[in-house]
């Protein structure tokens, strides 16, 4: 079954980091731009971040440049969130997400790993 | 940056028609996502470039696109059909967008 399998979220305090991971089955992941999508507690979605097939393009939405830093290892099928200075408004639900061959939109999603900025 | 405007809810009766509409600049000259988030549960595409259906999505789902507004519609609505729906666009900054979402209230 096709599937994202996210994980590393967790209780952190502000200013602090934490790594998120995702990892893929049964796709070619090799060939499937990645992203992490977010989405704050009883809010809408909010892109945070994209990498190419080979890794060699990064895009960050402005909200999270300069703090996050997205990465892959297609060896282990596996894509990464880096996630430096870590605020309060950063406290959200992070989904993994395979965009399309295209790339036009994101096909298969994750469930979802919790991170929560506080102290 | 680039913003989608979409209604923050829908209501329809059980068996009528759903539209859900998604504003944004020369939206039409964008190819334009909706996805479908139950309550508690991650997003599903349930459109794509414009008009196209996954695999697996129910045929009452059908999309459209033209000038600034993009528009997801739902035929035969069911109790199953309560969700959020977002669109989706590229842009050039931010690369992705999303649309505020629209709840929809079968009821």
């Amino acid at each position: 079954e096709v599937q994202l399998v996210e994980s590393g979220g967790d209780l952190v305090q502000p200013g602090g980091s934490l790594r998120l991971s995702c990892a893929a089955y049964d796709f070619t992941f090799s060939n499937s731009a990645m992203n992490w999508v977010r989405q704050a507690p009883g809010k809408g979605l909010e892109w945070v971040s994209s990498i190419s097939i080979t890794g060699s393009t990064k895009d960050y939405a402005d909200s999270v440049k300069g703090r996050f830093t997205i990465s892959r290892d297609n060896s282990k099928n596996t894509v990464y969130l880096q996630m430096n200075t870590l605020r309060g408004d950063d406290t959200a639900i992070y989904y993994c997400a395979k965009s399309r061959r295209a790339p036009d939109a994101f096909d298969v999603w994750g469930r979802g790993t919790m991170v929560t900025v506080s102290s | 940056s680039y913003e989608l405007t979409q209604p923050p809810s829908v209501s329809v009766s059980p068996g009528q028609t759903a539209t859900i509409s998604c504003s944004g600049n020369k939206l039409g000259d964008k190819y334009v996502s909706w996805y479908q988030q139950r309550p508690g549960q991650s997003p599903v595409l349930v459109i794509f470039q414009d008009i196209k259906r996954p695999a697996g999505i129910s045929e009452r789902f059908s999309g459209s696109s033209s000038g600034n507004t993009a528009t997801l519609t739902i035929t035969e609505t069911q109790a199953l059909d309560e969700a959020d729906y977002y669109c989706q666009a590229w842009d050039t900054s931010p690369n992705w967008v999303f649309g505020g979402g629209t709840t929809l209230t079968v009821l």
